[in-house]
């Protein structure tokens, strides 16, 4: 069974230009989380969907970040336009239900110059 | 609010040797709490978790993790230590949102450093 995929892996960026993660989850977890890791601090929650309906979006830093999952599939995080300050590591997560079962992908490193 | 502390940023173990990494948190509830390790170009992994039971949880990969009410720690351990072992560990605690849905708090992340 495919585990958690991200895409990019790296993405490289000017301030004030437009980046769109891609996650996609195991096959069959209603469950998708976003997560955030600014370098050398702790991994931070952004939100969560419960198939294509976002569950909690509490985490998100500002109305620059938009994340969609359509279909409840795959989910996409855009950063527009992004700031120097959203350089991080970004990492999802799934799980069918709960906590207990969430897997998490290797993370897109996003930097902005 | 919930809050996760691993108060060594880094920690550096001679192979074979033992090794505890400290995690303290704050929780007014009973906690879940995890343990995740992150190797270079991985994702997370999750190494044990603690829900309810028996307070020494047993890992993959040789960890166990000892949880006590009393000081709010649950602390990693192996009691000896391979090369493989060097990666980030994160400790981290489950709880329920306003929004009724689970999500975890991190701590900061302590990283094990192998000599030989």
């Amino acid at each position: 069974e495919a585990g958690v995929t991200q895409f990019p892996s790296h993405s490289v960026i000017e301030k004030g230009q437009t980046v769109t993660l891609r996650c996609d989850p195991i096959s069959g977890h209603d469950n998708l989380y976003w997560y955030r890791r600014v370098m050398g601090k702790e991994i931070k929650f952004l939100l969560h969907f419960v198939k294509e309906s976002k569950q909690d979006e509490s985490g998100m830093p500002n109305n620059r970040f938009l994340a969609e999952r359509t279909g409840g599939t795959y989910s996409t995080l855009k950063v527009q336009p992004a700031e120097l300050e959203d350089s991080g590591v970004y990492f999802c997560a799934s799980a069918y239900r709960g906590l207990n079962e969430q897997f998490f992908g290797p993370g897109t490193r996003l930097t902005v110059l | 609010a919930q809050s996760v502390t691993q108060p060594d940023i880094h920690i550096t173990v001679s192979e074979g040797a033992s090794l505890e990494l400290r995690c303290n948190y704050s929780y007014g509830a009973t906690p879940y709490l995890f343990w995740y390790v992150q190797s270079p170009g991985q994702g997370l992994q999750l190494l044990l978790k603690y829900f309810s039971g028996d307070t020494l949880v047993q890992g993959i990969k040789g960890f166990e993790a000892e949880f006590k009410r009393s000081q709010s720690s649950f602390n990693l351990r192996k009691p000896s230590v391979h090369w493989s072992d060097a990666a980030e560990y994160f400790c981290a605690v489950a709880f329920i949102s306003n929004f009724g849905n689970e999500k975890l708090t991190f701590g900061t992340g302590t990283r094990l450093t192998i000599i030989p």
